[in-house]
């Protein structure tokens, strides 16, 4: 398996709380995303990284922020987490860009999130 | 990046090829077709991606037809551990985004 491990594995807070989670690479990746899945709406992109402190929105970024100050960590936060951010999210690295030969992204196993 | 098209489900036996199709008629170009897959509750799983030609590596085969509007993920032995939703995705060269469909959940049977 990639190098990926994503802290909490599961969480449960309550609605307001602030929430941040952690992806931690040792493949030394330029890429890296957030995604989150649920049931009828697949992966959905949150926010990627392009290299340190380089960052964008995904589809689905309203109430999230992202932070990566080294290359083999990317932060994701939720403000202020709210019961519909109920997700099982997870992290993923990509070692060059997508399209390019050898461009696989690879996942980590994903944090399960309860907000109630 | 183009829009993909799958069928929802499909059965294979175990031990059989199983033939995943996928139509992408938008398709441009510079797009590449890839293949994830992701087994129940893990993360999605990156098996073979190609551009024009036919690639095969030691988990799969991707054949692409002529006009690439259309490929096929064939898995040619498959086992009870293949079962999983399958996702083809079209990705422009340059994008850095991965965008996942509904997929195509299969189910190998003894």
């Amino acid at each position: 398996d990639a190098g990926i491990t994503q802290s909490p594995r599961h969480k449960v807070t309550e609605t307001g709380t602030p929430v941040t989670l952690r992806c931690h690479q040792t493949e030394n990746h330029r890429y890296m995303y957030w995604y989150r899945q649920d049931p009828g709406h697949g992966l959905r992109l949150i926010h990627y990284s392009y290299g340190v402190k380089d960052t964008d929105k995904g589809e689905v970024s309203d109430g999230y922020s992202v932070s990566r100050s080294k290359t083999e960590d990317f932060l994701l936060t939720l403000e202020s987490a709210t019961s519909s951010q109920t997700s099982v999210y997870f992290c993923a690295i990509s070692g060059h860009m997508i399209g390019a030969r050898n461009a696989e992204a690879f996942f980590g196993q994903g944090t399960r999130l309860t907000v109630v | 990046d183009a829009k993909t098209t799958q069928p929802p489900s499909m059965d294979c036996a175990e031990g059989r090829a199983a033939n995943l199709p996928c139509n992408h008629s938008t398709i441009s170009g510079n797009e590449y077709v890839y293949w994830y897959r992701q087994i129940h509750s893990q993360g999605p799983q990156y098996i073979i991606h190609g551009l024009k030609n036919n690639e095969t590596n030691e988990m799969a085969s991707l054949i692409i037809t002529e006009d690439r509007k259309s490929s096929t993920l064939i898995l040619p032995h498959a086992t009870l551990r293949d079962t999983a939703v399958y996702y083809c995705i079209v990705k422009k060269s340059n994008d850095y985004k991965l965008s996942f469909g509904a997929g195509t959940t299969v189910t190998v049977r003894a």
